[in-house]
């Protein structure tokens, strides 16, 4: 599955690290977003982008910074994280909601913060 | 916000068997009930869909119904597949492109 990319697909960092995690979707959809999946938890929904704008930030700490340049391409930029911060990273993408469709997921970055 | 609660959490079942998986969601505007399935190492991939104007909708061996009333909508696989071992989340989303998901149920069908 190309539709929605991720990379790195892997990624180890310490706390004093600055990295950034890239996410592309090919389904010429309009809406983008961040979730964190940790462990036995649901999926934590971080940032929500629609036609580039953001539409949603669920409380997430200033550590995470979210870019979006255009429909297509989303970032999510990390400085300062903690090891609680180790998690998978995904990003989806979907249509308008009224379309009836889903979000599609990227592959996800596995990030460790040590 | 919206609050979206799944049961059960595991699920073991014979091969053959159907398996039942239950949500509950609080928001009366949440009109649109995707579910997911995601294997060891991948991502959630999107089985089927519901939205509130229906109350059943099936593919193949895979149906979801929905209780608007009630507020809960369910998943049912009949004669399952070791392949559909996983783990299946069910979400809620309104008009907007919010959506809020259960915490997963980790389905194993024991050939």
């Amino acid at each position: 599955e190309t539709g929605v990319t991720q990379t790195p697909r892997h990624l180890v960092m310490g706390m004093t690290n600055k990295k950034s995690l890239k996410c592309e979707q090919h389904l010429g959809h309009n809406a983008m977003y961040w979730y964190k999946q940790s462990a036995k938890k649901p999926l934590e929904l971080m940032f929500v982008y629609n036609f580039k704008e953001q539409t949603e930030n669920n409380s997430v700490p200033s550590r995470f910074s979210p870019e979006c340049p255009n429909s297509s391409h989303l970032f999510l930029h990390l400085h300062t994280l903690q090891p609680e911060d180790s998690a998978l990273y995904l990003c989806a993408s979907s249509q308008e909601l009224a379309s009836g469709r889903g979000q599609y997921f990227g592959p996800g970055t596995r990030l460790t913060v040590t | 916000g919206e609050n979206v609660e799944q049961h059960p959490s595991t699920l073991s079942v014979q091969e053959g068997d159907s398996a039942v998986i239950k949500c509950t969601y609080s928001d009366s505007a949440s009109n649109y009930f995707p579910w997911y399935k995601q294997e060891l190492g991948k991502r959630p991939q999107l089985i089927i869909d519901i939205r509130s104007n229906v109350g059943e909708k099936k593919d193949q061996r895979i149906a979801v119904t929905l209780n608007k009333t009630a507020k809960h909508f369910s998943l049912h696989i009949t004669e399952t597949q070791p392949e559909d071992s996983a783990v299946y989340f069910c979400a809620a989303g309104d008009t907007g492109n919010q959506f809020y998901f259960g915490t997963g149920t980790s389905l194993t069908v024991i050939p």
